[in-house]
């Protein structure tokens, strides 16, 4: 167990629907990764919060947005679904509070299984 | 721009015999360098991590890696395949400087013969 728990575990919804993928990361972890993993495009690189702020950006769509709260739970919004969002989302998270540079190691949730019908 | 490659997309191996999954990297200075595994329906694993230092890591379930910074690759082995090894693998790149987001290479599918 990573500690890392993402819901739901499977998401079955219609194209042009919106969906809301949840994120608790391991306690005390300030920053949270989003990543798409799909068969066309593999692992990819979503957005990154950190601490309740937007520190980095992928290849996320605009039709993608992301928040981090201030418990520190993160939320990934896809709206507009399109058969090709259709995926596995990943949550990780990493860097504690007072985390050096040789504490860098991320942890990843089950994932959210994303089918779009 | 930053990339990872993983040369190999399936690779078949007997069990008890030797395994190696090639990796090669492309950054501005040397980044941080993991292998996860993940086996079907499930999330990520990792199996070691590469951050300085010795450049032989050992990881768990009998794997190790080699970091070669002449060949910017980060090669993952393991001397003896257990059926249970049956699993796909990513090795990944990271910087501190890039907030420590990941990008992975395309993944090594790896089937085991009884």
């Amino acid at each position: 167990d990573s500690g890392v728990t993402q819901t739901p575990k499977h998401l079955i919804t219609a194209t042009g629907q919106r969906v809301t993928l949840r994120c608790s990361p391991r306690s005390g972890d300030l920053s949270v990764y989003w990543y798409q993993q799909s068969l066309d495009q593999g692992l990819q690189f979503l957005i990154q919060y950190y601490n309740g702020e937007e520190r980095a950006k992928g290849n996320i769509l605009e039709r993608f947005s992301a928040q981090q709260f201030p418990d520190l739970h993160s939320e990934l919004n896809l709206s507009s679904l399109e058969l090709g969002d259709s995926a596995l989302y990943f949550c990780a998270s990493g860097q504690s509070f007072g985390s050096t540079e040789m504490n860098t190691e991320a942890f990843f949730g089950q994932g959210t299984r994303l089918t779009v019908v | 721009a930053q990339s990872v490659t993983q040369p190999d997309i399936h690779i078949t191996v007997s069990e008890g015999a030797s395994l190696e999954l090639r990796c090669n990297y492309s950054y501005g200075a040397t980044p941080y360098l993991f292998w996860y595994v993940q086996s079907p329906g499930q999330g990520l694993q990792l199996l070691l991590k590469y951050f300085s230092g010795d450049t032989l890591v050992q990881g768990i379930k009998g794997f190790e890696a080699e970091f070669k910074r002449s060949q910017s690759s980060f090669n993952l082995r393991k001397p003896s395949v257990h059926w249970s090894d049956a699993a796909e693998y990513f090795c990944a790149a990271s910087s501190w400087a890039a907030g420590n987001k990941l990008t992975f290479g395309g993944g090594t599918r790896v089937l085991v013969k009884p």
